[in-house]
């Protein structure tokens, strides 16, 4: 079984300011892990993906995140928020044996203020 | 520019009507998908086609009809909705086998009206 928790339904940080986006997961074998973001109107689009390889993972648009193991972890952060940087994001689990079903996160909506 | 097509964008129609969404994809994958999005809420799986063949079923009712004619369309047939159906439906795809990750490519959805 899998699942995955975000934390705050909604996020909001004024640009400039540092984005952290919660992700904790469940997972009965080692997961992938994926932060996706969806903009108004369109479908979701990859940020980054955790695949056993560096724990530390960039991404596009500045993002990163870390997979922490020991807390289940794999949080978004980006050092300085931009106005486009506000959307709709979804962290998503999928194990090695069943890469065909994802399981998302309910999502975080972030809200960047001028 | 996504590489997963979906059209139409947009479609309204009347419990009675049939009509059905497409998506194309050209980046050779084998596994594609359809997922049902609520407003603020994840996308919900509907069906996965692998090799063409319908390997999951959400339990989707049966007024869905789902229709995968070769390995770079999919089709989702609609007959008789309701207006709860209404909702954006988006498209998927992604690699099968040894070294699949599960990384999905998504189309733009199209966004579904049930009048």
């Amino acid at each position: 079984a899998q699942s995955v928790t975000q934390l705050g339904s909604h996020v909001s940080v004024s640009e400039g300011a540092l984005v952290l986006l919660r992700c904790n997961y469940s997972s009965s074998v080692p997961p992938y892990l994926f932060w996706y973001v969806q903009y108004p109107n369109q479908g979701l689009q990859l940020l980054l993906k955790y695949t056993s390889a560096a724990t530390l993972v960039k991404g596009i648009n500045g993002f990163e995140a870390e997979f922490k193991k020991s807390e289940t972890s794999f949080h978004l952060t980006k050092p300085s928020a931009h106005m486009s940087d506000a959307a709709e994001y979804f962290c998503a689990v999928t194990r090695p044996t069943n890469a065909g079903k994802s399981t998302f996160g309910d999502g975080t909506t972030l809200t960047v203020k001028p | 520019d996504t590489e997963v097509t979906q059209t139409p964008k947009h479609l309204v129609m009347g419990m009675t009507n049939k009509k059905s969404l497409k998506c194309e994809q050209h980046m050779g994958h084998r596994a594609m998908y359809w997922y049902k999005q609520k407003a603020k809420k994840p996308p919900e799986l509907m069906f996965v086609y692998s090799y063409e063949k319908l390997s999951i079923n959400e339990s989707v009712p049966s007024r869905f009809s789902p229709e995968c004619p070769n390995s770079s369309l999919l089709n989702l047939h609609l007959h008789a909705l309701q207006p709860e159906d209404s909702a954006l439906y988006l498209c998927a795809s992604s690699q099968v086998g040894q070294g699949n990750t599960g990384e999905l490519f998504f189309g733009e959805g199209s966004r579904l009206t049930v009048l």
